[in-house]
């Protein structure tokens, strides 16, 4: 089992809809977990970290985190074509090290 | 804020030859930095953690003679490639993390240095 999983995509929306992405992990010590969005050729930004269980929103962006679960999410609203990329789940365990996801391509069409 | 630099940004050189990667943080200090490396249509894959004044940790099935790290003050880290070949090429990049640090531990990431050995 991978230490990150993420569904690699490709996740296809309209503009405008709500684009959900799915991310689970599997060590329970974990204790923050980020999303970082990625687009071809570039390096990852940083869109969202979360600590606390619960949701956390910024702009159209929305963290979802249970860890009994052992699951993270983001929903992105009102989703735009400049909202295509590759989102990579990260999770930090320890020592500042980050897991990342094999990553979950995003298009979104006109 | 939070602003990481790299130098160069793009690499071409031959076989045997060195390349020096260079990694900044530029409006904040960071104790520690990573270096990753990502292959075409893969996730990034951590090298080593380069720690300001001591030597880096490498992750396993990373060369440590071949990669070389040096972190020789709190905003700059280096990464060598020694004797680079074809099989080295590949989008290198660097993060650094805030000594502020806070609650989450959030990295930043560099532009990447996409090198090429022909």
């Amino acid at each position: 089992q991978k230490e990150v999983e993420q569904n690699s995509g490709p996740l296809s929306v309209p503009e405008g809809a709500i684009a959900s992405l799915n991310c689970t992990y599997s060590d329970r010590v974990s204790q923050s977990f980020f999303w970082y969005r990625q687009y071809s050729g570039k390096s990852p930004e940083l869109i969202m970290s979360i600590y606390s269980n619960g949701d956390k929103e910024d702009g159209r962006f929305t963290a979802q985190l249970n860890k009994a679960s052992q699951y993270v999410s983001l929903l992105i609203r009102d989703s735009q074509p400049s909202d295509s990329a590759t989102y990579l789940c990260a999770v930090n365990k320890s020592y500042g090290k980050l897991t990342f996801g094999q990553g979950t391509i995003l298009t979104v069409h006109p | 804020g939070a602003v990481v630099s790299q130098h160069p940004s793009r690499v071409i050189c031959k076989s045997g030859t060195s390349v020096k990667i260079e990694c900044r943080s530029l409006d904040f200090q960071a104790t520690t930095m990573f270096w990753y490396r990502q292959f075409p249509k893969q996730s990034l894959m951590l090298m080593a953690t380069s720690n300001e004044g001591s030597k880096a940790t490498y992750e396993q099935g990373v060369e440590k003679d071949k990669f070389l790290i040096n972190h020789a003050s709190l905003t700059l880290s280096t990464l060598t490639v020694t004797s680079a070949h074809p099989e080295d090429s590949s989008f290198y990049i660097c993060s650094a993390r805030d000594l502020g640090g806070g609650l989450y531990n959030e990295q930043f990431f560099g532009p990447g240095t996409r090198l090429t050995v022909l």
